[in-house]
């Protein structure tokens, strides 16, 4: 079956700390995208990714960073320069045509 | 501030009832909007959407209406089920070049469909 697969579930981080998040998806999609969701808040952008070796700054950047080698990964680096990490992290894949994006099941960092 | 707003956070329906969840924008460039459904501790998953030359769309139990004068959409769910229970996001895409593949998310509206 296709899909996004994100890793780990729940993810434990100690201050000062870098933290990579995976995302890996099989569905051939060309663009990935990274948000942020808090606790009764909507989807945040972090960075997206239209094509291997290009990526671009979402509305929330700062503190994250991204790399995009293959066309089926889209690893999210959380920095120590993020001061407020602690939330549910998002990964998501389209067709370049930008059709309707598909979701994984998400990561939920939390700082030690 | 906010370019796509759900200002219900929560709802609540009998089953077999009709569900209406409401969203409003305020980018006139936005021409493409989205409806997710999210359970806890999961990704979100595509719903329904609508292009802005569209005015109503459906899809089963689902209906997705668009008024751009107002920059109002709906999304109307009939009957609504227990299974329904979730938090629905609202999401707008538009504008050209790199912008137009990003979504903006209003905040959710928890549906609850008491049985």
């Amino acid at each position: 079956d296709g899909g996004i697969t994100q890793s780990p579930k729940y993810l434990f981080r100690k201050e000062g700390q870098n933290v990579t998040l995976s995302c890996e998806q099989n569905l051939n999609h060309d663009a990935m995208y990274w948000y942020r969701q808090d606790p009764g808040q909507g989807l945040r952008l972090i960075y997206y990714s239209q094509i291997v070796n290009d990526f671009q700054k979402g509305d929330i950047a700062e503190g994250y960073s991204v790399s995009r080698e293959k066309k089926e990964s889209f690893p999210l680096t959380v920095t120590s320069a993020q001061k407020n990490p602690t939330a549910f992290y998002l990964c998501a894949s389209s067709i370049f045509t930008g059709e309707p994006q598909h979701f994984g099941d998400g990561t939920r960092l939390s700082i030690l | 501030d906010q370019q796509v707003k759900q200002n219900s956070p929560s709802l609540s329906v009998q089953e077999g009832r009709i569900s209406i969840l409401n969203c409003d924008y305020t980018n006139s460039m936005f021409d493409y909007f989205l409806w997710y459904k999210k359970y806890p501790a999961e990704g979100p998953t595509f719903l329904i959407s609508i292009s802005s030359i569209k005015d109503k769309n459906e899809d089963g139990r689902f209906t997705v209406f668009l008024n751009k004068s107002a920059k109002h959409l709906s999304l109307h769910i009939v009957p609504s089920q227990p299974g329904d229970s979730a938090v629905y996001f609202c999401a707008a895409r538009g504008g050209v070049g790199a912008g137009s593949y990003q979504l903006t998310f209003g905040k959710g509206t928890k549906l609850s469909v008491i049985p």
